[in-house]
């Protein structure tokens, strides 16, 4: 069965540091490839998206997000992470045709560290 | 999101009650789609509509019902037969037919049991 997998239930950073988030996709072919983040109480707000060609994709907030295909992978980078990125982050992808549906991984709860 | 208001905000419901959640879009979207997000277990799609007077079942239907009377609403009934109604519920709209449009989500409505 096709799946996304966040392996990081909860990562801790300080405030200027790197970060990367992991994400595995198991799925046949390249799926169109998401990431969201949620602030507590609020919806999902879109970070960036892939769907093919570049494989580094540029997001908003200084995001960026690298494709592996021989990894099925799809982490997502920041070089210097602040305080307001706390948040929890999800990643997603569309199975192609039959209603546009979103299957999300269970999420990583990211905590900053000032 | 601005263009999809989910109301109310806070919801509580007795035993044995039904309770109605709203959405609403003014992102002229043709399909909506309601999730449920429980702590460590992401999102998960309860029914999604692509097109007025037209709805599907998602992974998590029972308990729950919908109607699409009009493109901009997609109210969300969770009824008594729903045990564990207690989560998240948030609502998202997409363009239908499109699998690389990525989906808006509105701000959710928080539901409990009293």
């Amino acid at each position: 069965a096709q799946s996304v997998t966040q392996p990081d239930i909860h990562i801790t950073v300080s405030e200027g540091a790197s970060l990367e988030l992991r994400c595995n996709y198991s799925y046949g072919a390249t799926p169109y490839l998401f990431w969201y983040v949620q602030s507590p109480g609020q919806g999902l707000q879109l970070l960036l998206k892939y769907f093919s060609g570049d494989t580094l994709v540029q997001g908003i907030k200084g995001f960026e997000a690298e494709f592996k295909r021989s990894q099925s992978s799809f982490n997502l980078r920041k070089p210097s992470v602040h305080w307001s990125d706390a948040a929890e982050y999800f990643c997603a992808y569309i199975l192609t045709g039959g209603g546009n549906k979103l299957t999300f991984g269970t999420g990583t709860q990211l905590k900053v560290e000032l | 999101d601005g263009g999809i208001t989910q109301s109310p905000k806070y919801l509580f419901r007795k035993e044995g009650q039904n309770v109605t959640l709203s959405c609403e879009q003014n992102l002229n979207h043709d399909a909506m789609y309601w999730y449920r997000q429980d702590p460590g277990q992401g999102l998960r799609l309860i029914y999604y509509s692509q097109i007025v007077n037209d709805f599907q079942k998602g992974d998590i239907a029972e308990g729950y019902s919908v109607s699409r009377e009009k493109k901009e609403s997609f109210p969300l009934t969770v009824t008594s037969a729903q045990k564990n109604p207690t989560a998240f519920y948030l609502c998202a709209t997409g363009q239908r037919g499109l699998s690389n449009q990525p989906q808006h989500f509105g701000d959710g409505t928080r539901l409990s049991i009293l």
